[in-house]
């Protein structure tokens, strides 16, 4: 059965604190996985990867995958309380290029 | 340029009642997917639609159905609403559906039965 799996699932840190979200991946023929963060209603899209070893960075965000050992991680550095969300792992899995696999999610929350 | 945008934004119904859901895609795109996310949990995978096509359909009963028209834009149809149908529905569009490529996002219709 197709898994992705997200830890921690919740994580209270304070302003500045530097974060790191993983996420871990079981499906058959992966194509990609994408980050997501949702604060109130609409996911919004952060990063796509596709290659192993190849970091994404967008400003404090950075992203990582793993092909070999099936993950990647989310850092943010400097944490912001606007960096206070719902973290989303999702892939891509063969022709199915539609639909979205999901994790639960990691609730953020980043006190002043 | 107006991103994916759902109607209604909230909806209250009684268990048996029927309900329809509303989106738009983002000017250009083709594909719309569906998916329920209820509170705590991932959004899981309802339909999707491509060129007017379903492509793809999750793990769901027959009570729920779905079309896309001309201009791309779709509907979601639950019928016999049931307790557990209560979630957050939620829409979003790519350009192509059989492209490795972003979702992206409405804003969701907020569903709840009584």
């Amino acid at each position: 059965e197709d898994k992705v799996v997200q830890s921690p699932l919740s994580l209270v840190v304070h302003e500045g604190d530097t974060v790191t979200l993983n996420c871990s991946y079981e499906v058959t023929n992966f194509r990609s996985l994408l980050w997501y963060k949702q604060e109130k209603k609409a996911p919004t899209f952060l990063f796509m990867l596709t290659s192993s070893g190849i970091e994404k960075k967008s400003g404090r965000l950075s992203s990582i995958l793993d092909k070999k050992e099936l993950f990647s991680i989310l850092n943010i550095t400097a944490t912001q309380t606007g960096d206070s969300a719902v973290y989303l792992c999702a892939v891509y899995r063969g022709s199915t290029l539609g639909r979205l696999y999901f994790g639960r999610g990691t609730q953020l929350t980043v006190w002043p | 340029d107006a991103g994916v945008t759902q109607s209604p934004t909230h909806l209250i119904k009684t268990r048996g009642q029927q309900v329809t859901l509303r989106c738009s895609p983002i000017s250009g795109h083709k594909s719309v997917s569906w998916y329920q996310q209820v509170l705590g949990q991932g959004p899981q995978f309802i339909f999707q639609y491509y060129e007017k096509e379903e492509r793809g359909r999750g793990n769901f009963p027959d009570r729920f159905s779905a079309r896309q028209f001309p201009n791309y834009s779709s509907e979601l149809n639950v019928n016999a609403l049931l307790l557990g149908d209560s979630a957050l529905y939620l829409c979003a569009s790519s350009y192509s559906g059989q492209l490795v490529q972003p979702q992206h996002f409405g804003d969701g219709t907020r569903l709840s039965i009584l």
